[in-house]
């Protein structure tokens, strides 16, 4: 089985940068992807990591350690549409099924 | 415009009745996916089909049924046996592309009077 960590909440400043992580332990993954779902909408997607590194793109960044087992979304220059949950998934499997963390809800205060 | 969509966006249901959430894409995916998302939790998967008129169970699919007839319609049913089925259904697709990205549609919201 897979088991995805994620911290349940997080608070920021507007402007400001947080850093989003992801802990997991699984027998093998495709990759990972992040996802950002505001309240009571459908997940949208932000960005996919299958090789260890570092993503960007535009405000957001995403890095990904296999052996570490470790993820990190990067959020710069917070404004107040970003708070929302963000969810953090591996895709396994040949379907490339998602399984998902139970999100990290980020509120961006004034 | 091509995209995901779910009816109804709401529904109620008396207990003990079986209800149908649809689904309909026009993306031309192969892969069609169900996930279930409770308060405060992510998304957990009911069942997901990889082509028309075949699926497989996902990790939660005892109380729920589907069907592939067709590539573009891929309908849930939330049968009497799901003991606690209150959620947000999320329908969703995937593409042969390299990161077999998932497209949500809007969601259902069921509620169990």
């Amino acid at each position: 089985g897979q088991n995805i960590d994620q911290p349940t909440e997080m608070t920021a400043t507007e402007g400001a940068i947080v850093q989003i992580n992801c802990t997991y332990q699984t027998s093998g993954f495709n990759g990972l992807f992040w996802y950002q779902q505001h309240a009571g909408e459908a997940p949208t997607f932000l960005s996919y990591n299958v090789l260890d590194g570092l993503e960007e793109k535009g405000r957001f960044s995403s890095f990904l350690s296999r052996s570490k087992g470790y993820s990190y979304l990067l959020l710069k220059e917070l404004q107040m549409k970003d708070s929302a949950s963000y969810l953090c998934a591996l895709s396994s499997g040949s379907a490339r099924q998602l399984t998902f963390g139970s999100g990290t809800q980020l509120t961006v205060l004034p | 415009d091509g995209g995901i969509t779910q009816s109804p966006k709401y529904l109620f249901r008396k207990e003990g009745q079986n209800v149908t959430l649809s689904c309909e894409q026009n993306l031309n995916h192969d892969a069609m996916y169900w996930y279930r998302q409770d308060p405060g939790q992510g998304l957990r998967l009911i069942y997901y089909s990889q082509i028309v008129n075949d699926f497989q169970k996902g990790d939660i699919a005892e109380g729920y049924s589907v069907s592939r007839e067709k590539k573009e319609s891929f309908p849930l049913t939330v049968t009497s046996a799901q003991k606690n089925p209150t959620a947000f259904y999320l329908c969703a697709s995937s593409g042969t592309g390299f990161t077999g990205e998932l497209f949500f549609g809007e969601g259902s919201r069921l509620t169990v009077l």
